[in-house]
């Protein structure tokens, strides 16, 4: 599975867009982006996936560059209850679904 | 539905005692998966199994067992305790098929601490 790369760290001021950015420079065709987030040691959820087309579900969008070597996490208007580590993943759907996890993104939204 | 449930969720061993660590999913999953998560660190993969008496090795197996006899229950087991696996632990599950089936559940992890 490709590496993905995140910022350590990031701050949003609640109410406004929190855009999480991730490199995945080495990505293969077939492998598509996760998000899942980590809301303070709780086991982690679900966010969103893609493949290359842009993606939006409740809980956020997901923007993958045309030559899919990053992509953004956009949470439209950030709320406390989104203070997390947010997690970028990438890889082929199938096979046994295994999930690398690297030290994602801490997103801290301030009042 | 529960979801997907661990127990227990705290637990103090000394070096060299062995307990199993439960997970139990009620969504009828096929594959489940343990994961230990370090302080500061992302999650990294124990075990996983595809269906019922099929097991095999994550990232970082050594120092457990695992079994799956029924669909819904999947044990972690550590034979002798060291101070090297304290750590938080995480069961998931997921079904596998098309993208909508893809998204894994965790439970809400047991946090072990081997003094």
């Amino acid at each position: 599975d490709a590496k993905t790369t995140q910022p350590p760290s990031m701050d949003c001021a609640e109410g406004r867009a929190a855009n999480l950015p991730c490199n995945h420079s080495t990505i293969s065709g077939n492998e598509y982006v996760y998000w899942y987030r980590q809301i303070h040691s709780q086991g982690p959820q679900y966010i969103i996936h893609g493949l290359k087309n842009n993606e939006t579900n409740e809980m956020a969008s997901l923007i993958i560059t045309e030559d899919r070597k990053s992509s953004t996490l956009i949470l439209p208007h950030a709320t406390l209850r989104d203070t997390a580590v947010y997690y970028c993943i990438v890889r082929v759907i199938g096979g046994a679904q295994k999930l690398v996890f690297g030290q994602g993104t801490r997103l801290t939204i301030n009042p | 539905n529960a979801g997907v449930t661990q127990t227990p969720k705290f637990r103090i061993l000394k070096i060299g005692q062995s307990m199993t660590l439960q997970c139990t999913q009620d969504m009828n999953h096929n594959y489940m998966y343990w994961y230990r998560q370090d302080p500061g660190m992302g999650l990294k993969l124990i075990y996983y199994s595809v269906g019922a008496g099929i097991t095999d090795k994550g990232e970082v197996p050594n120092g457990y067992n695992v079994s799956r006899s029924t669909t819904e229950d999947f044990p972690l087991r550590l034979e002798l305790a060291a101070p090297s696996q304290t750590s938080v632990y995480f069961c998931a599950s997921t079904n596998p098929g098309g993208r909508e089936l893809d998204e894994q559940y965790f439970g809400p992890g047991t946090r072990l601490t081997v003094t």
